[in-house]
């Protein structure tokens, strides 16, 4: 089966632009969580959409948002790009949210998208 | 924060076993221990996860004490391909809406022929 798709793979912005990610998960997978890597932090959690309304969200600025679609496919926006907003930026989906019925939940996720911002 | 505690790198021979370990003293009854692993500029792959027995598939094998503390990832017999950032992450609040993950540094496993 397709894994999870991320577009684009690579983009180059300037300082003050905007950016939208997109992510299409693995068919079924009704979960996208986005996670933001950088060489200094890591893996951070951004969000994460369950049947098309945001149920987690972690610590960034108001100019990171998403949103996701009936078909589950989601979508980031990055407002007023800053230098530090470069990244990879990393898509994952889920069958459930948060917690499945055995307690668990496996991430299946994407290549990511590469975001420089100059 | 992340709750875990792994080496930040481990050097492994080609053929041999790799076991990476994992401190999670904070755990709570009800989290579960996940590995991923991370191949260089590609995005985090799920390896293995257990409650309390340990648990084997085709990739690995997930020793957790009895404590639930630490747990240990074995790779039986590791190969070049296996050279990743390996990420032992335990789950983060109560489920529903508290739910996420929390990702710390990772281990780097280089595997050496």
């Amino acid at each position: 089966k397709a894994g999870v798709t991320q577009t684009p793979r690579y983009l180059i912005k300037t300082r003050g632009q905007q950016v939208t990610l997109s992510c299409s998960p693995i068919s079924g997978h009704r979960s996208v969580s986005w996670y933001q890597q950088t060489p200094g932090q890591g893996l951070q959690f951004l969000f994460e959409y369950f049947s098309e309304t945001q149920r987690n969200k972690g610590n960034f600025p108001g100019r990171f948002s998403g949103r996701q679609f009936s078909n589950s496919r989601s979508e980031m926006n990055v407002s007023t790009l800053e230098l530090g907003d470069s990244a990879l930026y990393l898509c994952a989906s889920s069958r459930t949210q948060g917690l499945g019925s055995s307690g668990a939940n496996v991430l299946t996720f994407g290549a990511g998208s590469r975001l420089t911002v100059l | 924060d992340a709750k875990t505690t792994q080496p930040t790198s481990m050097d492994c021979a080609e053929g041999r076993a790799a076991n990476l370990p994992c401190n999670h003293s904070t755990i709570s009854g009800n989290e579960y221990v996940y590995w991923y692993r991370q191949i260089h500029s590609q995005g985090p792959q799920y390896i293995i996860h257990g409650l309390k027995n340990n648990e084997t598939n085709e990739m690995a094998s997930l020793i957790i004490t009895e404590d639930r503390k630490s747990s240990t990832l074995i790779l039986p017999h590791a190969t070049l391909r296996d050279t990743a950032v390996y990420y032992c992450i335990v789950r983060v609040g109560s489920g529903g809406s508290n739910y996420k993950l929390t990702f710390g540094k990772g281990t780097l496993l280089t595997v050496n022929p």
